[in-house]
């Protein structure tokens, strides 16, 4: 199995409705979650941290962690065309490493 | 605006040639990280370093790939002999390994090889 676990897509939304973007993980004692955004033929760039159960905003994302689970959920709010990328979810497996661990991104286009 | 530098960012070359790849980290930065990208495995982590010291390099094919930091501004990342299936944009990143582990990445390097 897999570490990080994402829905490869393709997910479309439209304009202005709520994208929801979704991740499992298999290491329990995994500590940091991250989303990575990355536009087609460019580098992937951190949009969401999360390191504790719960939620937590920023602006139009909020992310979701729930370790119990091994979940970790990325939610953007009135969506818009610019939004369409690549979402990487990514892990830190191990305490005391620093290397994270990627899925292989789930494809979200937002149709104006 | 602080960032990572990647050459070359695109090459092609032939099978069995070497192909060398550099990167120069964020200034002050401890972390160093190589992965690969494809379509089929997304990303890939190759091998990491702190403080210039390699730490894991189990995702790398040991017999064809090195990674080496000779000084904290420059990254190398080799390829000897080259292979079609080493076609892949490479990236570099970097970060601090203290407190939260942000990876910054670079551009990328796209490798074809024929």
């Amino acid at each position: 199995q897999k570490e990080v676990e994402q829905n490869s897509g393709p997910l479309s939304v439209p304009e202005g409705a709520i994208a929801s973007l979704n991740c499992t993980y298999s290491d329990r004692v995994s500590q940091s979650f991250f989303w990575y955004r990355q536009y087609s033929g460019k580098s992937p760039e951190l949009i969401m941290s999360i390191y504790s159960n719960g939620d937590k905003e920023d602006g139009r994302f909020t992310a979701q962690l729930n370790k119990a689970s091994q979940y970790v959920s990325l939610l953007i709010r009135d969506s818009q065309p610019s939004d369409s990328a690549t979402y990487l979810c990514a892990v830190n497996p191990q305490g005391g490493s620093e290397k994270l661990v990627f899925g292989k991104g789930t494809k979200l286009t937002v149709n104006p | 605006d602080a960032r990572v530098t990647q050459t070359p960012r695109h090459k092609v070359t032939e099978m069995g040639q070497e192909v060398t790849m550099r990167c120069q980290p964020i200034l002050g930065h401890n972390t160093v990280f190589w992965y690969r990208q494809t379509m089929m495995q997304g990303l890939e982590l190759l091998a990491y370093f702190r403080n210039r010291a390699p730490l894991d390099d189990s995702g790398m094919p040991k017999d064809r790939f090195s990674a080496e930091m000779p000084d904290a501004t420059l990254a190398t990342l080799k390829i000897q002999p080259s292979e079609p299936r080493d076609s892949a944009v490479y990236f570099c990143a970097s970060g601090l390994s203290r407190g939260a582990n942000v990876l910054t990445f670079g551009a990328g390097s796209r490798l074809t090889v024929l």
